[in-house]
């Protein structure tokens, strides 16, 4: 069974818009919770991550919400822009790293 | 791309035959790792590493196996190749990040196409 759950599969935004990706988890042991970007024929690239002792980490245009009694955490893009549209997936992981579970993915597209 | 490449690219096979992925790696990364990435399942671990001749499996190891004889290398066999093995394959790395937290960094991808 999938231990992160990703929604939406797909998403459309107007450019300038705000783009949400959410991910809940069951696991409470999971510790790490990172984003990936994938461009087509490219490998996921981490975006940003956040640990659960922080509710919210923002880098430039992208945030993190984190919040740990409801096990969820979204991914903000604010501004979006065409240049952003991928694939995100959302990530969590305990301890060590070595059992990184994902998300199935969300396609954004930012309309022009 | 953390200085991770990966071959072949692209490889069609036929049902039963073996098949290796390699993964390289130049920067002395201790912990590599494998993941297969399909429509509706994001990406899964199939087996890592965390040294030479260390390897231990992941999520979905059924039916690969590994090998890890140099530090640099990593390579992914298919004993025998099967159609529910078509998929894309990434290689990962591990790399202490920021606060003492691993970053995995993952290499562009193998597209196997298992007929």
């Amino acid at each position: 069974q999938q231990q992160v759950k990703q929604s939406p599969q797909s998403l459309i935004v107007q450019k300038g818009g705000i783009s949400i990706i959410n991910c809940a988890y069951e696991n409470t042991a999971f510790d790490y919770f990172p984003w990936y970007q994938q461009f087509p024929g490219k490998g996921p690239a981490l975006l940003i991550a956040i640990r659960p002792d922080v509710s919210e980490k923002k880098e430039g245009r992208f945030t993190i919400s984190f919040n740990k009694s409801a096990k969820q955490f979204s991914l903000h893009i604010m501004d979006s822009q065409p240049g952003d549209s991928a694939t995100y997936f959302c990530a969590a992981s305990r301890g060590n790293n070595n059992d990184m579970r994902f998300g199935a993915g969300t396609r954004l597209t930012v309309k022009p | 791309d953390a200085g991770i490449t990966q071959s072949p690219r692209h490889k069609v096979t036929e049902t039963g035959t073996p098949v290796t992925l390699r993964c390289h790696q130049t920067e002395n990364h201790r912990y590599m790792y494998w993941y297969r990435q399909d429509p509706g399942h994001g990406l899964r671990l199939i087996h890592y590493s965390y040294g030479v001749k260390d390897t231990d499996k992941g999520e979905v190891s059924d039916g690969y196996s590994v090998s890890r004889s140099k530090t640099e290398d990593f390579l992914l066999t298919l004993e025998s190749a099967t159609s529910s093995q078509t998929s894309v394959y990434f290689c990962a790395i591990s790399e202490m990040g920021s606060g003492g937290t691993d970053t995995q960094y993952f290499g562009p991808g193998t597209r196997l196409t298992v007929l």
